[in-house]
């Protein structure tokens, strides 16, 4: 079993519209948590850390369940310049970055 | 200039040549990483350093090494590159478990 699981999409959704990516992890001792963006042949970019209680960036949202492993992202009105590959990334004991394959969002006008 | 620079960004080499790819950072960091990326696979560790004086082995070492010259520099070196170490090879520092990443090195070996 991979050590982080996101399902590979593509997510094909038209603008506006609000998608969702969930991400599991297997490690129970996994501290903490992120989303990072990817566009192609481009470098992952930190979009944001994911908190125990949820956390909103402008319209973003992440949300943590330790007790089922997995966190989610939302992202509410799409815009074309969405479209990437959003990476679900997991610190296991402060010392080891596990990054999830990536989940492939694109929005389509 | 970028936060990190990976030299070079495109590579095309025969196999069994030796390759060595640099990484240099200004963020003062003193995490960093080298990773492979292969399409539809996850970015997966192959050395990293918490400081000038520590090396670490990865999830897939074999065939490569490093150096860490300084707090800035970390480059990997493919001994002798064989056609399955094709891949986008990236470069990352750390603190506090945000990570930055270089441009990337697209590395072909044919």
């Amino acid at each position: 079993r991979k050590e982080v699981e996101q399902d590979p999409g593509p997510f094909n959704v038209p603008e506006g519209a609000t998608v969702a990516f969930n991400c599991t992890y297997s490690n129970s001792a996994s501290q903490s948590f992120f989303w990072y963006r990817q566009d192609c042949r481009k470098e992952p970019k930190l979009l944001m850390s994911v908190y125990s209680s949820g956390n909103e960036d402008g319209r973003f949202t992440a949300q943590l369940n330790r007790a089922s492993q997995y966190i989610s992202l939302l992202i509410r009105d799409s815009k074309l310049s969405d479209s990437a590959t959003y990476l679900c990334v997991v610190n296991i004991r402060g010392n080891k970055l596990v990054f999830g394959a990536g989940t492939i969002l694109r929005v389509k006008s | 200039d970028a936060d990190v620079t990976q030299t070079p960004r495109n590579r095309i080499t025969k196999t069994g040549k030796r390759i060595m790819l640099e990484c240099s950072q200004t963020k003062g960091h003193d995490r960093m990483y080298w990773y492979r990326q292969d399409p539809g696979l996850g970015l997966q560790l192959i050395y990293y350093s918490f400081d000038v004086k520590d090396i670490n082995k990865g999830e897939i070492s074999d065939g490569y090494s490093v150096s860490r010259q300084a707090q800035a520099k970390f480059s990997l070196s493919l001994e002798s590159a064989i056609p399955n170490q094709t891949a986008l090879y990236f470069c990352a520092t750390s603190d506090l478990g945000r990570y930055t990443f270089g441009s990337g090195t697209r590395l072909t070996v044919v």
